[in-house]
């Protein structure tokens, strides 16, 4: 069976100051992952994925997240985060001709001025 | 403007009353999602359709039902079985044979009076 594991409930980060949010799963097959954002009260966000090819993928608001195999891990990272990005980063593993993506629990980022 | 609506944000509910949360997409998708979420536990699969009159059980059923009658509609009923129902409700739809990427709605908060 799939999993996922954020391992930090809750990050607070200078505004400024670089972020990586961590996600490990765990999954039999070549995996496909996710990050989502939520802000309070919304829906989420998709904000990158990664299929295949580059390890590296680039996603929105300046986020960018790495797959490595070796360590079953699809880390978050942002050099510089700025006040808006508070929110909850939610971390998914699926896979092809999967119907169903499993989350993680959730990190919610606090940024401090 | 494509997307998906959820409606009503907020719906109270009086014990022993069932009430329908209402998800409609124009994306054309095939597949649509229903999940359930609180604090500290993540999203968790309620039901999910692959296509119109076809539906499944995800993990936490017991409690709720779904029809899909139409293929941008997926409305989810919480029933007086499901003891309890306080919780913010996800709705999500994905195209079929893509790249797995599930897409959110806004989000219905239900409250128990």
């Amino acid at each position: 069976a799939q999993s996922v594991t954020q391992p930090d409930i809750h990050i607070t980060v200078s505004e400024g100051a670089s972020l990586e949010l961590r996600c490990n799963y765990s999954y039999g097959a070549t995996p496909y992952l996710f990050w989502y954002v939520q802000s309070p009260g919304q829906g989420l966000q998709l904000l990158l994925k990664y299929f295949s090819g580059d390890t590296l993928v680039q996603g929105i608001k300046g986020f960018e997240a790495e797959f490595k195999r070796s360590q079953s891990s699809f880390n978050l990272r942002k050099p510089s985060v700025h006040w808006s990005d508070a929110a909850e980063y939610f971390c998914a593993v699926g896979a092809i001709g999967n119907e169903k993506l499993t989350f993680g629990t959730g990190t919610r980022l606090t940024i401090i001025p | 403007d494509g997307g998906i609506t959820q409606s009503p944000k907020y719906l109270f509910r009086k014990e022993g009353q069932n009430v329908t949360l209402s998800c409609e997409q124009n994306l054309n998708h095939d597949a649509m999602y229903w999940y359930r979420q609180d604090p500290g536990q993540g999203l968790r699969l309620i039901y999910y359709s692959q296509i119109v009159n076809d539906f499944q059980k995800g993990d936490i059923a017991e409690g709720y039902s779904v029809s899909r009658e139409k293929k941008e509609s997926f409305p989810l009923t919480v029933t007086s079985a499901q003891k309890n129902p306080t919780a913010f409700y996800l709705c999500a739809s994905r195209n079929r044979g893509g790249t797995e990427t599930q897409y959110f709605g806004p989000g219905t908060r239900l409250l128990v009076l």
